[in-house]
């Protein structure tokens, strides 16, 4: 088993639709929670991040942390073709000398006009 | 601010050849780390260098080696090439001034004939 789950996806949503992305993780000890958009031919772009459990907005995108569930999420409202792209979420402890991300499979979006 | 920029762009290498790849981080960054992207396993973490020195290490056979350079630019080697190391190899920096997440390169395509 993945230390992280992601539905591979692809999936399709209208313009303007939002959108819910989610990723499962089995290692209690990540605390850092990251989401990088990736274009094609393109390096992932950092998104957000998170520390912990909680919520963090920027613009139409928001993500959610439940770490008692060990569930992240990212939404994006108002969805534009722009948004097109695959998804990753990404983790890791934290701490001195921990700069190991953990990725998810990556979702493959595709926003329709 | 430059962002993370790779070296070359794409390779195309045959079976038993070896190949070095090259990576300057954000100024002021000073942790760079290689990742090794396959559309079957995904982005994985293959090292990362902080200092000049080589502080987490992946899963990855020892044909993998990299190293880091006082101005913080760092190169990664593979030896005795694979038709399995065909992959996107990215790499990413981050600033050692608390937590901060990783900011990637667009990555450089290596094609193993």
């Amino acid at each position: 088993q993945k230390e992280v789950e992601q539905d591979p996806g692809p999936l399709s949503v209208p313009e303007g639709a939002i959108v819910s992305l989610n990723c499962t993780y089995s290692n209690s000890a990540f605390q850092y929670f990251m989401w990088y958009r990736q274009y094609s031919r393109k390096g992932p772009e950092l998104l957000m991040y998170t520390y912990s459990s909680g919520n963090k907005e920027d613009g139409r995108f928001t993500a959610q942390v439940d770490k008692s569930s060990k569930y992240i999420s990212l939404f994006i409202r108002d969805s534009q073709p722009s948004d097109s792209a695959t998804y990753l979420c990404a983790m890791e402890p934290g701490g001195q000398g921990a700069q190991k991300l953990v990725f998810g499979q990556g979702t493959r979006l595709t926003i329709n006009p | 601010k430059a962002g993370v920029t790779q070296t070359p762009r794409y390779l195309i290498k045959t079976r038993g050849q070896q190949v070095t790849l090259s990576c300057s981080p954000i100024s002021g960054h000073r942790s760079v780390s290689w990742y090794q992207q396959t559309p079957g396993q995904g982005l994985q973490f293959l090292f990362e260098y902080f200092s000049e020195t080589q502080r987490n290490k992946g899963n990855f056979p020892g044909r993998f080696s990299g190293r880091q350079f006082s101005n913080s630019r760092s190169e990664m080697n593979v030896s005795t090439l694979e038709l399995g190391d065909s992959a996107l190899y990215l790499c990413a920096s981050s600033s050692d001034r608390g937590y901060q997440p990783q900011h990637f390169g667009d990555g450089t395509r290596l094609s193993i004939l």
